[in-house]
């Protein structure tokens, strides 16, 4: 299994400012990835990170708007850059230990985002 | 690309009732590995199960699950339902095309036992 803990675990910030949320695996992962949930609907996969390249994002979601960094195999940290009420939800990062596709994903405790 | 879909929103039933949510799925690829993830409130969502080959029945915490190809499909069920099984309750089919493990989830359901 893998550990993985998330910083803040929740904000509230005003319209047009930028956020940072941190997460760390307790141990290596090759990839990271990041959900975004509104209350109690679907997880939306935002992006996958792997360690020294630019993340991979799903349809809906910008590099711009939602830069991802993740410059080693434990750590990784998504940015909501001017933030909007519509991007008030919960944002989780999650991984899974070894590479297989039928691989266990394991979940942070997510990150509870207010924007005013 | 992938897509999963669970029809139900919401689920409510009584206690001691059995539960079933469905989830079916779509993919080109043949061999397709699908999850169900629990989500309580105020945790993280977490493996409930996941599936084996076709066919074949996978058990966990008194859930069980098939995949059956031939319907595309791979629904979660339990004999009697208890109080503490209230929770959100996602499908997820894990990406065969680029090996990543990126999963697409269900739009989930809400099940809500009561007493």
């Amino acid at each position: 299994s893998v550990l993985l803990y998330q910083k803040p675990n929740r904000d509230i910030c005003q319209s047009g400012t930028s956020l940072k949320i941190q997460c760390v695996a307790d141990s290596q992962v090759v990839s990271m990835f990041w959900y975004q949930q509104f209350q109690e609907q679907s997880l939306m996969l935002m992006a996958t990170a792997n360690e020294g390249s630019e993340a991979t994002y799903e349809s809906g979601f910008t590099k711009d708007k939602f830069p991802i960094s993740r410059p080693n195999l434990t750590f990784s940290t998504l940015t909501v850059n001017n933030a909007r009420p519509g991007d008030s939800s919960i944002y989780f990062c999650s991984s899974r230990p070894g590479t297989g596709v039928y691989a266990e994903q394991f979940f942070g405790p997510g990150t509870r985002l207010t924007v005013l | 690309g992938d897509s999963v879909t669970q029809t139900e929103g919401l689920v409510t039933l009584t206690e001691g009732l059995p539960v079933m949510l469905n989830c079916t799925y779509q993919t080109i690829y043949s061999n397709p590995f699908l999850f169900w993830y629990v989500h309580y409130l105020n945790e993280s969502p977490r493996l409930l199960l996941k599936s084996s080959t076709d066919n074949k029945r996978t058990e966990h915490q008194g859930f069980h699950a098939t995949l059956h190809k031939s319907s595309s499909s791979f629904h979660l069920q339990k004999s009697s339902a208890q109080l503490s099984d209230s929770a959100l309750y996602y499908c997820a089919l894990s990406d065969r095309g680029t090996n990543t493990g990126k999963l697409t989830f269900g739009d989930g359901t809400v099940l809500t036992v009561k007493p």
